[in-house]
């Protein structure tokens, strides 16, 4: 499985644009890029994934570059209940979904 | 949509003692369930992968005969801490895969406190 590579930390003021990114320079050509972040005590939370094509939905925009060795998750207005760490993990489709979880980045939304 | 439930949200048991959790997939039904492990300050860790119907599929290092874990439906599996030791203390969540979307939801977790 590819291995994702994240800053450790993160700060953001409240309202303002999140860009958190990931490095996975050795993405296969069927791995999905899939992004999760978990709050304290709480268990993980679904974002996105994307294959190729940039994604957005209501939480947040999946920006992949065109070589796929990266990618950037956007929270558009972040606020405090965004402060998480964020997961981001490369997985193949074809198989039954299994997720290998890094470090992550810990965001924090500061008012 | 993608519900998961755990049961119970937290529990404190006796050394020596075994304890079960329960995860269901509330809204659809997952042939996938998988188990995670988190002690403090530290990123989940996958312990096995529970497929409905089948025997688990169990990660290395972790114990089969300690952790049992048992996928009897489509929207419920268990997983069985026996013999309970103080270094069992920690945060068990499980999560359930939605083919289709091709995405796994998490359930909301289980703290589990050995005396």
């Amino acid at each position: 499985d590819a291995k994702t590579t994240q800053p450790p930390s993160m700060d953001c003021a409240e309202g303002r644009a999140a860009n958190l990114p990931c490095n996975h320079s050795t993405i296969s050509g069927n791995e999905y890029v899939y992004w999760y972040r978990q709050i304290h005590s709480q268990g993980p939370q679904y974002i996105i994934h994307g294959l190729k094509n940039n994604e957005t939905n209501e939480m947040a925009s999946l920006i992949i570059t065109e070589d796929r060795k990266s990618s950037t998750l956007i929270l558009p207005h972040a606020t405090l209940r965004d402060t998480a760490v964020y997961y981001c993990i490369v997985n193949p489709s074809s198989n039954t979904g299994k997720l290998i979880f890094g470090q992550g980045t810990t965001l924090q939304v500061k008012p | 949509g993608a519900v998961v439930s755990q049961h119970p949200s937290w529990v404190i048991c006796k050394s020596g003692t075994s304890v079960k959790i329960e995860c269901r997939s509330l809204d659809f039904q997952a042939t996938t369930m998988f188990w995670y492990r988190q002690f403090p300050k530290q990123s989940l860790m996958l312990m096995a992968t529970s497929n409905e119907g089948s025997k688990a599929t169990y990660e290395q290092g972790v114990e089969k005969d300690k952790f049992l874990i048992n996928h009897a439906s489509l929207t419920l599996s268990t997983l069985t801490v026996t013999s309970a030791h103080p270094e069992d203390s920690s945060f068990y969540i499980c999560s359930c895969y939605l083919q289709g979307q091709e995405t796994q939801y998490f359930g909301p977790g289980t703290r589990l406190l050995v005396l």
